[in-house]
């Protein structure tokens, strides 16, 4: 069954840190994106990986291949930051099978 | 257009009306996609197309849906005899390739609440 499963389902954390959110899938897959939805606002797309590592500002995304997994870090994290983050994958076809998200809260 | 364009952006029906959805994509974007997410749930792919056809239609939840797309362009999504399990906020999305090769843009969304 193709399955995505995100973790930490809910993040809140103080700005400055540095935040992880991981993704895991259960089978192979062809690509891998990291979406970002603003409270009342329209989703975005941060990154689509199929190997390695993008960097973007202070957001980093990262896949492994083998362990099917990918994490989402954010550096010097700023309140602007807090949106739901979420994990959607294609695994080879032209579905995308979301997982159900990360709600990330950035307090000052 | 300089990004997905939806409308409306809400919409407020009665059950049993019948609604259509517009999407305009990022002009030269072959793949359209249809989303749906319900209050409170995660996003749910409903149908795709590259061009003007549709591969796969199996998302889409009930036969009271459809969808065209034309010129390989507008989509619109159709909701035959609404229910208010049909109340969503109903996400466009296009990307240059099909899937998996590009980034997906996203619309606004369209609010449907059937009352």
């Amino acid at each position: 069954k193709n399955e995505v499963e995100q973790s930490p389902q809910n993040l809140t954390a103080q700005e400055g840190e540095f935040i992880t959110i991981n993704c895991s899938y259960s089978v192979g897959i062809s690509a891998l994106h990291w979406l970002q939805q603003h409270p009342g606002g329209g989703i975005v797309s941060l990154f689509m990986l199929s190997s390695g590592k993008k960097k973007h500002g202070r957001l980093i995304a990262t896949i492994n291949i083998q362990e099917k997994h990918s994490s989402l870090h954010i550096t010097a994290s700023h309140p602007r930051d807090s949106a739901v983050y979420i994990c959607a994958v294609n695994f080879g076809n032209e579905k995308l099978t979301f997982g159900t998200g990360t709600r990330l809260t950035i307090i000052p | 257009g300089a990004g997905v364009s939806q409308s409306p952006s809400n919409k407020v029906t009665e059950k049993g009306k019948d609604v259509e959805l517009r999407c305009d994509p990022i002009s030269g974007h072959t793949a359209l996609y249809w989303y749906r997410q319900s209050l409170g749930q995660g996003l749910e792919f409903l149908i795709y197309f590259q061009g003007n056809s549709a591969p796969d239609k199996s998302g889409l939840p009930s036969d009271r849906f459809s969808a065209e797309r034309t010129g390989g362009s507008v989509s619109t999504l159709t909701i035959q005899r609404t229910q208010q399990e049909d109340s969503a906020v109903y996400l466009c999305a296009s990307s240059l390739g099909g899937p998996g090769t590009g980034e997906l843009f996203f619309g606004e969304g369209s609010r449907l609440t059937v009352l």
